[in-house]
């Protein structure tokens, strides 16, 4: 069946440094990828999503390629801040968007 | 806009005792939803799924349940908990990506 893995955490990084979080996928098709935030104490958040090869997903400063030959979607922020600080999941979702599977999720604490 | 809630936001329940975490989506129709769950600093567990009213897909053998008894009405119960239900309860509907709930925290002692 589709899963997805990440890297396992947790990541600790300095303000303003440069972020990385590794993510591939199996699936069959041509499924969605997505990456959510979780803040302590809350839900998910979908941070950013591309539907089809080469999409770049972007939001708050965060992006991701959907690499469909290497079967990957790394998220990656220029500079993070202490805000940053949270779960980042990564999602795929099947061609009918009801199926969704997830990472383990990568803890992220950013340090002033 | 579409939102979606849940409650009671945090419970402490007994061992033995029922559970009833319940979940409202407003502003869409027909959602496909979902019941997660989240062990203390771990990933996320599927435990339910439906496609529509009466509907009920379950993804793990455990001793919950789920019932839709409305279009966007979707209830997560146990008739006696065990203090290894204890985590984050999270529900989310879907239309392309997922949207979730703020979630329920509960703690079985």
């Amino acid at each position: 069946g589709d899963s997805v893995t990440q890297m396992e955490g947790p990541v600790t990084l300095s303000e303003e440094a440069f972020l990385t979080i590794n993510c591939t996928y199996t699936a069959t098709g041509y499924p969605s990828l997505f990456w959510y935030v979780q803040y302590p104490g809350e839900g998910l958040q979908l941070l950013l999503k591309a539907t089809k090869a080469d999409d770049k997903g972007s939001n708050k400063g965060f992006e991701a390629t959907y690499r469909k030959e290497t079967t990957s979607f790394h998220l990656e922020k220029g500079s993070v801040q202490v805000s940053d600080s949270a779960v980042y999941f990564c999602a795929l979702s099947d061609n009918y968007g009801q199926n969704f599977v997830f990472g383990p999720g990568t803890r992220l604490s950013v340090l002033p | 806009s579409q939102t979606i809630h849940q409650w009671p936001a945090t419970l402490v329940q007994p061992v033995g005792s029922p559970l009833s975490l319940e979940c409202t989506v407003e502003g869409t129709s027909n959602p496909n939803l979902y019941w997660y769950r989240q062990a203390a600093g771990r990933g996320l567990q599927l435990l339910f799924y439906s496609v529509g009213i009466g509907q009920i897909s379950s993804e793990v053998p455990q001793n919950l349940s789920a019932s839709r008894p409305q279009d966007r009405q979707f209830i997560l119960s146990s008739k006696k908990l065990l203090l290894s239900d204890s985590g984050f309860y999270l529900c989310a509907w879907s239309h392309n990506e997922q949207f979730f709930g703020p979630g329920t925290r509960l703690t079985v002692l």
